[in-house]
């Protein structure tokens, strides 16, 4: 069964100060790694898709990275507006992406 | 171009009552997808839809729920006698083959 664990389960931040979130997996043969961004009330918005061990993605201030066992969402000088819920998800040889519960991310301007 | 839509955006019922809800995927995405997502819980798979191949119907968690999509387009994930654990958030979601889903805003189910 493939599992996904975020950590930490919250953070926040101080505007302009950069960290990372972390996404620990299981799975039977990764075919992608996905983080989604979710605002209160809202469907989650896709960010990124990583597929093999090594492979960086970058949009903004985020940047997404992978290993064999996780995968790090890299926030640098946040801003206010980057306060959301961060999801992760990993589509194994089944059909479904199995998501984590969540980082919920602060930043305080 | 539109985004995956859904109706209704909150729906309230009483316990023991059939709700429907609808989603409508981005044009020509071939796979469908419902969540299911819980206060303080993360997404919870519910069923797939793939072209013409019969959906994964695995993730349903018991037989009071069913979905079925008309046409490769719309989808309806109808829940019989509701019960207050039904009460969640539902998630649609859409791709081209397996790639990157995208969700829809959600339709908030509370069941009193």
């Amino acid at each position: 069964e493939d599992q996904v664990t975020q950590s930490p389960e919250a953070l926040r931040l101080q505007e302009g100060e950069s960290s990372s979130l972390n996404c620990s997996y299981t799975v039977s043969g990764l075919r992608g790694l996905f983080w989604y961004r979710q605002d209160p009330g809202k469907g989650p918005e896709f960010l990124f898709t990583l597929y093999s061990a090594g492979e960086e993605k970058e949009k903004e201030r985020l940047k997404a990275t992978l290993t064999k066992k996780e995968s790090f969402l890299h926030i640098t000088a946040p801003k206010p507006e980057d306060s959301a819920t961060y999801l992760c998800a990993v589509l194994g040889s089944g059909s479904r992406l199995t998501f984590g519960e969540g980082t919920q991310l602060t930043v305080n301007p | 171009g539109a985004g995956v839509s859904q109706s209704p955006s909150n729906k309230v019922t009483e316990k023991g009552k059939d709700v429907e809800l609808r989603c409508d995927p981005i044009s020509g995405h071939t796979a469908l997808y419902w969540y299911r997502q819980s206060l303080g819980q993360g997404l919870e798979f519910l069923i797939y839809f793939q072209g013409n191949s019969a959906p994964d119907k695995s993730g349903l968690p018991s037989d009071r729920f069913s979905a079925e999509r008309t046409g490769g387009s719309v989808s309806t994930l109808t829940i019989q006698r509701t019960q207050q654990e039904d009460s969640a958030v539902y998630l649609c979601a859409s791709s081209f083959s397996r790639n990157e889903q995208f969700f829809g805003p959600g339709t908030r189910l509370t069941v009193l």
